[in-house]
């Protein structure tokens, strides 16, 4: 039972666009999400995080929406560089401190 | 400063080997993570650490796995009689209270594979 999904396993856009990663999740107790980046053989690299009590959080080019109603949260890069391909966890955190991870979204950023 | 680092970042095992795998945590950070990403997958929770206290271990997959922080900073994953199934990346992450909205900093990780 995956508590954290992010359904589309890959994902390309053209640099300069929108992207724009999904994740939905069934737990409505988890308290804070986040995302986190991660480029092959380096540990995942913390990117945004949100608190459950607001609905979006925006950091430069990111920015992370929830939608706890639709148990549903998206991150937006806007512009997409090349250099942000990579591949994208979405997780969220239960009242055990714990993270829970998606199974990424992996993002390519073409010219 | 110093992130979390890990070693070593890729150790092979033959099946029935005892392996050990370090950490050195964020120096100063209360909070210590195990996580397994096996291959195609996200991370998933193995242990968690505050000080030398292990406060969960709800997620290790069999008494073969063993954690440790005896001095409330660097910390070891053993896996005794590894399996083949035990071959994934071992990520350890640290924060520094483990509690709120922290954030966790992740190692490298270390790729355990397993003939």
């Amino acid at each position: 039972d995956q508590q954290v999904k992010q359904n589309s396993p890959s994902l390309s856009v053209q640099e300069g666009r929108i992207s724009i990663l999904n994740c939905d999740y069934t737990n409505s107790m988890f308290d804070y999400f986040l995302w986190y980046k991660k480029y092959p053989a380096e540990g995942p690299t913390f990117l945004i995080s949100i608190s459950s009590i607001k609905d979006k959080n925006e950091d430069g080019r990111f920015t992370v929406f929830l939608n706890k109603s639709a148990k549903h949260l998206s991150l937006h890069i806007v512009p997409s560089q090349p250099g942000d391909s990579a591949v994208y966890f979405c997780a969220a955190r239960d009242n055990t401190d714990k993270l829970i991870f998606g199974t990424g979204t992996r993002l390519q950023v073409f010219p | 400063g110093a992130g979390v680092s890990q070693s070593p970042r890729y150790k092979v095992a033959k099946r029935g080997q005892d392996v050990a795998l370090r950490c050195d945590p964020i120096s100063g950070h209360v909070s210590l993570f195990w996580y397994q990403q096996a291959l195609g997958q996200g991370p998933e929770f193995l242990t968690y650490f505050q000080n030398e206290a292990q406060l969960d271990k709800s997620g290790l997959p069999s008494d073969r796995f063993f954690a440790e922080r005896p001095e409330g900073s660097v910390s070891t994953l053993k896996i005794q009689r590894t399996q083949q199934e035990d071959s994934a990346v071992y990520l350890c992450a640290s924060s520094l209270t483990g509690t709120g909205s922290d954030t966790q900093y992740f190692g490298p990780g270390t790729r355990l594979t397993v003939l």
